[in-house]
């Protein structure tokens, strides 16, 4: 099956400072998604992003389809952005979501 | 904005007793999944729904695990005899569209299933 790799695993940060996480999949997809996982466990839809770029406040996402990876990134992080930071594809003749192993971001005052 | 929900947010129960964890999925749409995170873990695909059928299942959606909907609008999960290592967070999920998991996938709140 398809595997999903996230990077780096672990990330701390002072609030303001920007950063990028990173999603590498092995196999074609036609769905990409970025979830964050808040403290409650709840997963938030962020982008589906199968393809091509896509900007939201001050996330924005990348996805290059042909080269197999997509990138998140975070500008100006706040404190409410701590928490796991999933990527989830959907490999193309499936239809469920196989997820990567997270990014777990810490935003200190 | 529509959402997902799931009912209830936390069960506990006890080894070998059968749970139902319900789900209601966006009202339009027509796949639903289940997947499950046990603690400190990635996320898992357990199973598909589709036209009153399972669509895809994986591994670990064995002969303990059942999916029916009910009514037009729910969706449950059922495990018969629940293990220790049912412990997990369950969460429903739903895609509209003919195209099923190429769709977005939107998540409920997920039920924490606590097994004694």
């Amino acid at each position: 099956g398809i595997q999903v790799e996230q990077s780096p695993p672990d990330l701390i940060l002072q609030e303001g400072a920007n950063s990028t996480l990173r999603c590498n999949f092995s196999d074609s997809v036609n769905n990409l998604q970025w979830f964050h996982q808040n403290p409650w466990g709840q997963l938030i839809n962020l982008f589906y992003i199968p393809s091509g770029t896509k900007q939201n406040g001050r996330l924005s996402a990348t996805t290059v389809a042909t080269e197999r990876y997509s990138l998140l990134y975070i500008s100006s992080s706040q404190t409410t952005d701590s928490g796991v930071y999933f990527c989830a594809v959907v490999e193309t003749g499936f239809q469920k979501l196989v997820f990567g192993t997270g990014t777990r971001l810490l935003v200190s005052p | 904005e529509p959402e997902v929900t799931q009912t209830p947010s936390h069960q506990v129960t006890q080894m070998g007793q059968e749970v139902i964890l319900r789900c209601v999925p966006i009202s339009n749409h027509l796949y639903f999944y289940w997947y499950r995170q046990i603690l400190g873990q990635k996320v898992e695909f357990l199973v598909s729904f589709y036209n009153n059928e399972i669509s895809e299942k994986s591994e670990i959606f064995d002969d303990q695990f059942s999916v029916e909907r009910p009514d037009g609008s729910n969706f449950t999960l059922k495990i018969r005899s629940t293990k220790l290592e049912d412990s997990a967070m369950y969460f429903c999920a739903s895609s509209g569209g003919r195209s099923g998991g190429y769709n977005e996938q939107f998540f409920g709140p997920g039920t924490r299933l606590t097994v004694l």
